[in-house]
């Protein structure tokens, strides 16, 4: 049975910081892994999609890296903002086709 | 951009009482899932659809909980009757295929009192 363990699972950084979150999980059989943001009360926005061929994917100051032998994602934020503040949910897609989340990291970024 | 809709966006309903959500997924795409996020968890999978058809509902509580999607387009999830533990936000996302990502709606927020 897949699990997904995101550490960790509160951040608090002040404004401008680089920062990294990290998912890992047990089976590494995965079609992709895919990043979401939560904002308190919502649904959930896809952030970056990761092939299970692929490294890593980019898209403006995000950057998530994938290995998938080691079972491990990362997720870089660079010069953090307050309007980055939210849970940040991994999920990996496996041959069931369904998605299996971590329970997430909760960020704050302090002005 | 193409979106998921789910309504209502907010519920709350007595204990014992039925309750129903709706979602309608993004044109074209054949795979629909039902996910419950209980507060400070991870979303976890009540129910998958490929088409008009059920793939997984392993982890839905059939006594109570159903789900149906007729026409292969839009689902309804029902609970009858209602429990405090059903308190959560209901979630419900698309996908077009393996190997490609899922879309999610706002989700339904639950408040069973």
């Amino acid at each position: 049975k897949q699990e997904v363990t995101q550490i960790p699972a509160a951040l608090s950084v002040p404004e401008g910081e680089n920062l990294v979150l990290n998912c890992s999980f047990t089976d590494s059989a995965i079609y992709n892994l895919q990043w979401f943001r939560q904002d308190p009360g919502k649904g959930l926005t896809s952030l970056l999609l990761i092939q299970s061929s692929q490294r890593e994917q980019t898209s403006g100051r995000l950057n998530a890296s994938l290995d998938k032998s080691s079972g491990r994602s990362t997720l870089y934020i660079a010069a953090s903002q307050p309007g980055d503040s939210a849970t940040y949910l991994c999920a990996v897609r496996g041959g069931s086709e369904k998605l299996v989340f971590g329970k997430g990291t909760k960020l704050t970024v302090n002005p | 951009e193409a979106e998921v809709a789910q309504s209502p966006r907010y519920k709350i309903t007595e204990k014992s009482q039925a309750v129903a959500f709706w979602c309608d997924p993004i044109s074209g795409h054949a795979t629909l899932y039902w996910y419950r996020q209980i507060l400070g968890q991870g979303p976890e999978l009540l129910v998958q659809f490929q088409d008009e058809s059920v793939v997984d509902d392993s982890q839905l509580p059939k006594d109570r909980f159903s789900a149906e999607r007729l026409k292969g387009v839009d689902s309804t999830l029902k609970i009858q009757p209602a429990e405090l533990g059903d308190s959560a936000m209901y979630l419900c996302a698309s996908s077009s295929g393996t190997g490609q990502g899922y879309t999610f709606g706002s989700g339904t927020r639950l408040t069973v009192v």
